[in-house]
């Protein structure tokens, strides 16, 4: 069964800075994996998916990697603003489980400071 | 274009209740997802469908009924609602090994 894991569970940082978020999972058989944003309160949003021939893929100040053969994944945020302070998900698609369907990792918490 | 919308997005219940959770998407996705989140459980997946007129299983089925009624249409019904099942429901939808993409979510309470 595939197991998501994400260290930290929170992360405090003052603005400006760069940071990495990491995801770890358990299977290497992946098809993709995705990064979520979840704001408290509302639901996901969709940040970045890599499938799984790929090794990262970029979208303004985020770029997320890949190394499937590790089973990590990181999320890297340059220039942090408070903006971004949010709770962000990593979650797999594993062969196996039908239909593509997610298995999620618990979450970081960012704070950015002012 | 709305993306995932989901109805209520605030419900409370009485032990034993009934009630239906709607969900649409106006992507053309063949695939449709409901997951619920708890608090140091993280999202897990209730049922999916991969196609119009297919359901099936996921996680934590149990105490749980899904109907895909269309391509853009996907319901969950809780028959006799228990405490337990006090948590929020989200809505996702896919194309194939694309990105999925999630509605707003539904809180429920369950006294």
């Amino acid at each position: 069964k595939q197991e998501v894991t994400q260290i930290p569970a929170a992360l405090s940082v003052p603005e400006g800075e760069n940071l990495v978020l990491n995801c770890s999972f358990t299977d290497s058989a992946i098809y993709n994996l995705q990064w979520f944003r979840q704001d408290p309160g509302k639901g996901l949003t969709s940040l970045l998916l890599i499938q799984s021939s790929q090794r990262e893929q970029t979208s303004g100040r985020l770029n997320a990697s890949l190394d499937k053969s590790s089973g990590r994944s990181t999320l890297y945020i340059a220039a942090s603003q408070p903006g971004d302070s949010a709770t962000y998900l990593c979650a797999v698609s594993s062969p196996g489980a039908g239909s593509y369907q997610l298995t999620f990792g618990k979450g970081t918490k960012l704070s950015v400071i002012p | 274009n709305a993306g995932v919308t989901q109805t209520p997005k605030f419900q409370v219940l009485k032990t034993g209740q009934s009630m239906t959770l709607q969900c649409a998407q106006d992507m053309n996705h063949n695939s449709m997802y409901w997951y619920r989140q708890d608090p140091g459980m993280g999202l897990r997946l209730i049922y999916y469908s991969a196609s119009e007129g297919t359901t099936d299983k996921g996680e934590v089925p149990n105490g749980y009924n899904v109907s895909r009624l269309n391509k853009r249409e996907f319901s969950l019904r809780l028959e006799s609602a228990a405490p337990s099942q006090t948590s929020v429901y989200f809505c996702a939808s896919s194309g194939g090994a694309r990105a999925q993409y999630f509605g707003p979510g539904t809180r429920l309470l369950v006294l």
